[in-house]
């Protein structure tokens, strides 16, 4: 299977803590996108980060990419509790779909 | 306003039924697809298309048929031969499909009574 894999799991943090979450895939990619599910709810797409790439922004959340070792990690600095959600990452394993990971359930105590 | 919507929200079958799940997108987007998540696992990939009367079987076809008629809409069909069809069902679309970025549907659930 192309599917990634999340890691870890679940995660429970304290409101205004850093969450990271890793993500990691089998074969070469185009790109990896990062999109966050609430419960019951479709998935939104957060970001974006090409395999040329080594890292990305975009307000609160840090992308990182290692091609050489086929991982990815999301940072959620100064978490909030509406940040609570399932996180998962998407590779398009030089295909033209998105195959997805397992997930990260982010639980953050106000 | 553009989006992607995805009805009914629940939805109920009894077994041996035929249930068809609606997908409609105003975004002009190629690439349209369907995946199934089970409780607590991630996305799994039933069918896409790339364009329209074109469609390509993802990972978990058995079971499921779909039709690209117009760009617009992308229907899923969840047949009797699905075993197990209990699950919750998202819709997306993208403009190429090649990588780019999903825009999802809210998603249907549904039950097998």
């Amino acid at each position: 299977s192309q599917q990634g894999e999340e890691d870890p799991q679940a995660l429970s943090i304290q409101e205004g803590e850093n969450a990271t979450m890793n993500c990691s895939y089998k074969t070469s990619i185009n790109n990896l996108q990062w999109y966050r599910q609430n419960s019951g709810r479709g998935l939104v797409h957060l970001i974006l980060i090409r395999s040329n790439e080594r890292e990305k922004h975009s307000g609160r959340l840090r992308v990182t990419l290692d091609t050489s070792k086929k991982s990815s990690s999301l940072l959620i600095t100064a978490s909030r509790a509406a940040d609570t959600a399932s996180y998962f990452c998407a590779t398009d394993a030089g295909a033209n779909n998105l195959f997805f990971g397992t997930g990260t359930r982010l639980t953050v105590i106000p | 306003d553009g989006g992607i919507t995805q009805s009914p929200k629940y939805l109920f079958r009894k077994e041996g039924q035929n249930v068809t799940l609606s997908c409609e997108q105003n975004l002009n987007h190629d690439a349209m697809y369907w995946y199934r998540q089970d409780p607590g696992q991630g996305l799994r990939l039933i069918y896409y298309s790339q364009i329209v009367n074109d469609f390509q079987k993802g990972d978990i076809a058995e079971g499921y048929s779909v039709s690209r008629e117009k760009k617009e809409s992308f229907p899923l069909t969840v047949t009797s031969a699905q075993k197990n069809p209990t699950a919750f069902y998202l819709c997306a679309s993208s403009i190429d499909g090649a990588g780019t970025e999903a825009f999802f549907g809210q998603g249907t659930r549904l039950t097998v009574v």
